[in-house]
């Protein structure tokens, strides 16, 4: 029971470049979440999927796109990745939304150059 | 919306000493409250929550939160400190939204033991 994987675990890109993050969770959770962090902010939400087939804007969501892909996977996006995307992203998942508890990953720590 | 500040981006104590991180929240329903910890290089796992009733809440690792609403806080306490606690650590609130729930993060305490 792998519980929340995150690859890839660091990722270095030039402004410009395009990349995904993938997210896949082995609970059978039905609400999945992408954050990031950044040193003095906490965690922001960038995405969540409620339930397989539905997704939804966080707190800060531009430039970014996700897919839900099955119940297990949620990727997210960067189009064209500028500096300001520099941080560590964690995925997380729950059984559900509202009081569940949510299980994160490692997180994958991305730098734009 | 909902909101939370933690109070004190730093706290350093003695081993064996109180440990008291303060969260206050802000909502216009009733929260749901949570305290993760993050151990370095890893993601956040879950200290203890409130959803409802009792108000003192027990978690794992001997730490503990009461909510009280009265002063809309939920401040997180463990009576002796043992250097494995030193973490970053979160408070976050949610509410309820006909199952669109979301979690907001305060912006974390650092907690330094000192030997």
């Amino acid at each position: 029971n792998a519980g929340v994987t995150q690859t890839p675990k660091f990722q270095v890109l030039k402004t410009g470049q395009s990349m995904t993050l993938q997210c896949a969770q082995d609970m059978n959770h039905n609400s999945m979440y992408w954050y990031r962090q950044d040193p003095g902010m906490g965690l922001r939400l960038i995405y969540y999927s409620a339930s397989e087939g539905t997704t939804d804007k966080g707190e800060v969501p531009n430039g970014y796109n996700v897919s839900r892909l099955n119940k297990r996977e949620f990727s997210l996006r960067l189009e064209s990745a500028a500096p300001s995307q520099t941080s560590v992203y964690f995925c997380a998942s729950s059984a559900r939304t509202g009081f569940y508890e949510q299980y994160f990953g490692p997180g994958t720590r991305l730098t734009v150059t | 919306a909902q909101s939370v500040t933690q109070l004190g981006s730093h706290v350093s104590v003695s081993e064996g000493a109180l440990v008291l991180l303060r969260c206050n929240y802000s909502s216009s329903v009733p929260p749901y409250l949570f305290w993760y910890v993050q151990y370095p290089n890893q993601g956040l796992q879950l200290l203890l929550k409130y959803t409802t009733g009792a108000t003192l809440v027990k978690g794992i690792n001997g730490f503990e939160a009461e909510f009280k609403k009265s002063e809309t806080s939920f401040h997180l306490t463990k009576p002796s400190a043992h250097m494995s606690d030193a973490a970053e650590y979160f408070c976050a609130v949610s509410v309820s939204n006909f199952g669109n729930e979301k979690l907001t993060f305060g912006t974390g305490t650092r907690l330094t033991i000192i030997p």
